[in-house]
């Protein structure tokens, strides 16, 4: 069965400190990949995605990730956290053979000590 | 523009009582997901849906019954609602490979 693993549960960094996040999937055929991110109290909300053309997806809020094929990884990276990046994080893929469907990873808990 | 809308957003049930959680898209999206989240568990998919009248069993799906009637509404009810039941309920839909929008969620308590 297809799966998303997200190395990191909880990652604790101070201010200005760079961040990435691993993820990886299963799946062996097309996919679109997602990273979404939840702030404490609220809802799932979209940071980046990357369906086809340049690997490297910039997303909102100085959020980048890089899809390597090869490695079936999608990293998120941020050169400079900020004390407000205090979320979770969750890498999503979508499979071709998966219809709509998004199958999560466990979430990354980063905390951001100012 | 409304987006997704659930409800209701917090509710406190007991053992073996029937709920159904509402949610209502604006989008004229195909595809409606219902999703749980739980600590050391991420989301996880318990239905999701095509279109209207059509529906299939995601990851965990034991307990649970859904329908959808309608393209913009897609219920969730627990027939028989159990502790292990008690979780935060997501709402999301999206065309095709799309994005997937979330709604703001369900906190449910089973005691």
């Amino acid at each position: 069965a297809q799966s998303v693993s997200q190395h990191n549960h909880h990652v604790i960094l101070s201010e200005a400190a760079s961040l990435e996040l691993g993820c990886n999937y299963s799946y062996g055929g097309t996919v679109n990949l997602f990273w979404y991110v939840q702030y404490p109290g609220q809802h799932l909300q979209l940071l980046l995605k990357y369906f086809s053309g340049d690997p490297l997806v910039k997303g909102i809020k100085g959020f980048e990730a890089e899809f390597i094929k090869s490695k079936f990884s999608f990293n998120l990276r941020k050169p400079s956290v900020q004390w407000s990046d205090t979320a979770e994080y969750f890498c999503a893929v979508n499979a071709g053979n998966q219809g709509g469907k998004l199958i999560f990873g466990q979430g990354t808990e980063l905390s951001v000590k100012p | 523009d409304a987006g997704i809308t659930q409800s209701p957003r917090y509710k406190i049930t007991e053992t073996g009582r029937q709920v159904t959680l509402m949610c209502h898209q604006t989008w004229s999206h195909s595809y409606m997901f219902w999703y749980r989240q739980d600590l050391g568990h991420g989301l996880r998919l318990i239905y999701y849906s095509a279109a209207a009248d059509i529906t299939d069993k995601g990851e965990v799906p034991d307990g649970y019954v859904v329908s959808r009637s309608k393209t913009e509404n897609f219920p969730l009810t627990l027939e028989s609602a159990t502790r292990s039941q008690t979780s935060v309920y997501f709402c999301a839909s999206s065309e095709r490979g799309n994005t997937i929008y979330f709604g703001e969620g369900s906190w449910l308590t089973v005691v």
